[in-house]
């Protein structure tokens, strides 16, 4: 079965700096892979998915991540966060052979954006 | 307008109470979810369904019932609450053949005591 892994619970970071968010899946043949972000008292918002083409994803505000299929990873980037950057961060998987739309999450990166 | 809503928003219920948590959506997708969110554990899925005849287990499921009353509604029930149920939780849709992108409501705070 497939499984994520997202190593950083928290992430402290100062405004204007770059920030990676790391996520990790178990191997398959292929797989889709979804990153989330929930702000405080929010349902999940999509923040970028990759599907199959192009392994640099570009998603909504400024954010990025690359599929790297021989690390089995998609991490995430943004060059300079901000302050409304802070949020819950998750990464998700899906398998597109069972044709379920099932994601299978990851525990989630909370990302702290001080000034 | 919210395209996928939930009611209540919050609830506070006793153990042993029958609760029922419901979700509707305007998007016109096929495919609806509820996953609970706890603290350190992500999202973990309950229940989904393909359509009003279509409804599967998720990872879950014990302790959860679901009624698709419609296409565009889908509740979640807790026949009898009990404290590790206390958590947030999530209704969500998708579109058939939409590649996984699912849409999720703004959750249902639930604290059983």
């Amino acid at each position: 079965a497939q499984s994520v892994t997202q190593l950083d619970s928290q992430v402290p970071v100062f405004e204007e700096a770059p920030v990676e968010l790391r996520c990790n899946y178990s191997s398959s043949v292929s797989v889709y892979l979804f990153w989330y972000v929930q702000y405080p008292n929010q349902g999940l918002q999509l923040l970028l998915k990759y599907l199959s083409g192009s392994t640099l994803v570009k998603g909504i505000n400024g954010f990025e991540a690359e599929f790297n299929k021989s690390q089995t990873s998609f991490h995430l980037r943004k060059p300079s966060v901000h302050i409304s950057d802070t949020a819950e961060y998750f990464c998700a998987v899906s398998d597109p052979a069972y044709n379920t739309d099932k994601l299978i999450f990851g525990t989630g990166t909370r990302l702290q954006v001080f000034p | 307008d919210a395209d996928v809503t939930q009611t209540p928003r919050n609830r506070i219920t006793k153990t042993g109470k029958r609760i029922m948590l419901e979700c509707s959506q305007t998007k016109g997708h096929d495919r609806m979810y509820w996953y609970r969110q706890d603290p350190g554990l992500g999202l973990r899925l309950i229940y989904y369904s393909f359509d009003v005849k279509d409804i599967n287990k998720g990872e879950i499921s014990d302790g959860y019932s679901v009624s698709r009353q419609a296409q565009a509604k889908f509740s979640l029930s807790l026949e009898s609450a009990i404290p590790n149920q206390t958590a947030l939780y999530f209704c969500a849709t998708s579109e058939s053949g939409g590649a996984g992108t699912q849409y999720f409501g703004p959750g249902t705070r639930l604290l059983v005591l």
